[in-house]
C-alpha cells in the first residue's frame, strides 16, 4: 500500500541555519504531496503542496520539489528562525483522496 | 471563517464510559476523517467518510464508531472507553474532486484537536 517515510527527529538547529527534512513515498498512480506544520498545542496547518512531478511548492521561505524519479519531497529552508520550531509532517493523497502521513519530524531552533 | 470545529477540546473519562467527539465543517467538503495522534506514531486514520451516508474504516477503527447523516457533521463515538484510547484526536476535511489525476489539490483542513484522557 501507499506510505510515507520521513526522517526521525528531533532536529536541532541554530537560528539562520539551513534546514532539510527528508521525505520519501511509496504510491501507485499519481499522488499529490503535502507538508503540514503543527505548532505546539495546535492542529495541523498546510505549509505547502505539489500535485505533479517536478512541481515546487513554496511558502514562508520553505520549499519542496516533487521528484518522481526518486519518489521524494524533501522540505528545505535556507535560514530557519526560532518561530519555525514545530513538528513537520509529510503526507500524500492518493487517487481515491485518501491521505497518508509520515510520523512527523520535530524541529527545534535555538537562538 | 469557522473551518473545522471540534468539541470538546479536553475530556477526561473513566474506563467503560462512553462519549462523542463532535466535528463540524462549514466548507461543504464531502470528505471528512478522524485521526488520532500518539507520541512517536504520527497520525493514524480511524474512520473516514466520502459523503453523507457513506463511512469506511481507516487504519485503527476498533473501539470507535462514526456516522455521517449530513455533509457538515461527522461525530466520533467511543462506546466503552479504554486507557489505550488516551490520545489527541483530530478531525479533518477536504474538498473531494473525483476523476482528476491525484484527486486534484484538495488539501486536508484540520480542527484544533481534542485531548482525551481515559483513566
Amino acid at each position: 500500500g501507499d506510505s510515507v517515510t520521513q526522517m526521525e527527529g528531533p532536529v536541532t538547529l541554530s537560528e539562520e541555519a539551513f534546514l532539510t527534512i527528508n521525505c520519501t513515498y511509496t504510491a501507485t498512480g499519481y499522488p499529490s504531496l503535502f507538508w503540514y506544520v503543527q505548532y505546539p498545542g495546535e492542529g495541523l496547518q498546510l505549509l505547502l503542496k505539489a500535485t505533479k512531478a517536478d512541481d515546487k511548492g513554496s511558502n514562508k521561505g520553505f520549499e519542496a520539489t516533487y521528484r518522481k524519479e526518486t519518489t521524494s519531497f524533501h522540505l528545505e529552508k535556507g535560514s530557519v528562525q526560532v518561530s519555525d520550531s514545530a513538528v513537520y509532517f509529510c503526507a500524500l493523497k492518493d487517487n481515491f483522496n485518501k491521505f497518508y502521513f509520515g510520523s512527523g519530524t520535530k524541529l527545534n531552533v535555538k537562538p | 471563517n469557522a473551518g473545522v470545529t471540534q468539541t470538546p477540546k479536553f475530556q477526561v473519562l473513566k474506563t467503560g464510559q462512553s462519549m462523542t467527539l463532535q466535528c463540524a465543517q462549514d466548507m461543504n467538503h464531502e470528505y471528512m476523517s478522524w485521526y488520532r495522534q500518539d507520541p512517536g506514531m504520527g497520525l493514524r486514520l480511524i474512520h473516514y467518510s466520502v459523503g453523507a451516508g457513506i463511512t469506511d474504516q481507516g487504519e485503527v477503527p476498533n473501539g470507535y464508531n462514526v456516522s455521517r447523516s449530513t455533509t457538515e457533521d461527522f461525530p466520533l463515538r467511543l462506546l466503552s472507553a479504554a486507557p489505550s484510547q488516551t490520545s489527541v484526536y483530530f478531525c479533518a476535511s477536504s474538498l473531494q474532486i473525483p476523476g482528476l489525476a491525484g484527486g486534484g489539490a484538495g488539501e486536508l483542513f484540520f480542527g484544533e484537536g481534542s485531548r482525551l484522557t481515559v483513566l
